[in-house]
């Protein structure tokens, strides 16, 4: 089975702070992708990766940046986390079509 | 605002009765997919719709993907206290790999 582990499955910072949010695929997977869930908003892409140090903006990245170094890893990071960025996070994976394998997701309190 | 619209956004329905939750998008979509969430939990992929008129299902949930490829539907038939949750429909959209969301439809089944 397809495995996407996120680092951690709750989270609380300070505003201000530097937030690291990681996310690991096991299968070889191009695609990688970080949303945020909140009510009544579904899930809305805040960045996704077709390649190693590619990437592309999502409907929301304002606030936020990603890295991938590795074809494995994606990263999200909060640059100065706000209150308004909490959220549940939610990284998932793909081959170029087809889809998502999601993690559990992290619960990003910023307080 | 959303790409993907759905509707209703919320839906209170009767046990036993039958249900429709729509997916509409103004651009051609490409690959649509369904996912359900349990209240807390993570997303269960349903089904993956790619071709015009295709339609699968699986126990009593029926998806459609309509001949123009801008609409989809999700039916569920004679609806159960399991069928309780949040359904997302997701989409690759104009042929792009980013792939979007709707802002979700939270189902209640009543006994």
């Amino acid at each position: 089975d397809v495995k996407v582990t996120q680092s951690s499955r709750y989270l609380v910072k300070r505003t201000g702070e530097k937030v690291f949010l990681e996310c690991v695929q096991d299968m070889d997977h191009e695609n990688m992708f970080w949303y945020r869930q909140d009510p009544g908003l579904g899930l809305r892409l805040i960045y996704f990766s077709y390649d190693v140090k590619m990437k592309e903006k999502g409907d929301i990245p304002e606030g936020y940046s990603v890295s991938r170094e590795k074809k494995e890893r994606f990263s999200l990071i909060l640059e100065s986390a706000s209150t308004n960025q909490t959220s549940m996070y939610l990284c998932a994976s793909r081959r170029s079509i087809g889809k998502l394998f999601f993690g559990s997701g992290t619960q990003l309190s910023v307080l | 605002s959303q790409e993907l619209e759905q509707s209703p956004q919320s839906l209170i329905v009767q046990e036993g009765k039958n249900l429709t939750i729509n997916c509409t998008s103004s651009k051609t979509l490409y690959g649509l997919y369904w996912y359900k969430q349990k209240y807390g939990e993570g997303l269960i992929f349903l089904m993956m719709l790619q071709k015009g008129g295709e339609e699968k299902s699986h126990e009593k949930i029926t998806a459609k993907l309509d001949e123009k490829k801008q609409q989809s539907s999700l039916h569920i038939t004679a609806s159960q206290p399991s069928h309780a949750g949040i359904y997302l429909c997701g989409a690759d959209i104009g042929g792009a790999q980013k792939l979007v969301f709707g802002q979700g439809t939270r189902l209640t089944i009543n006994p």
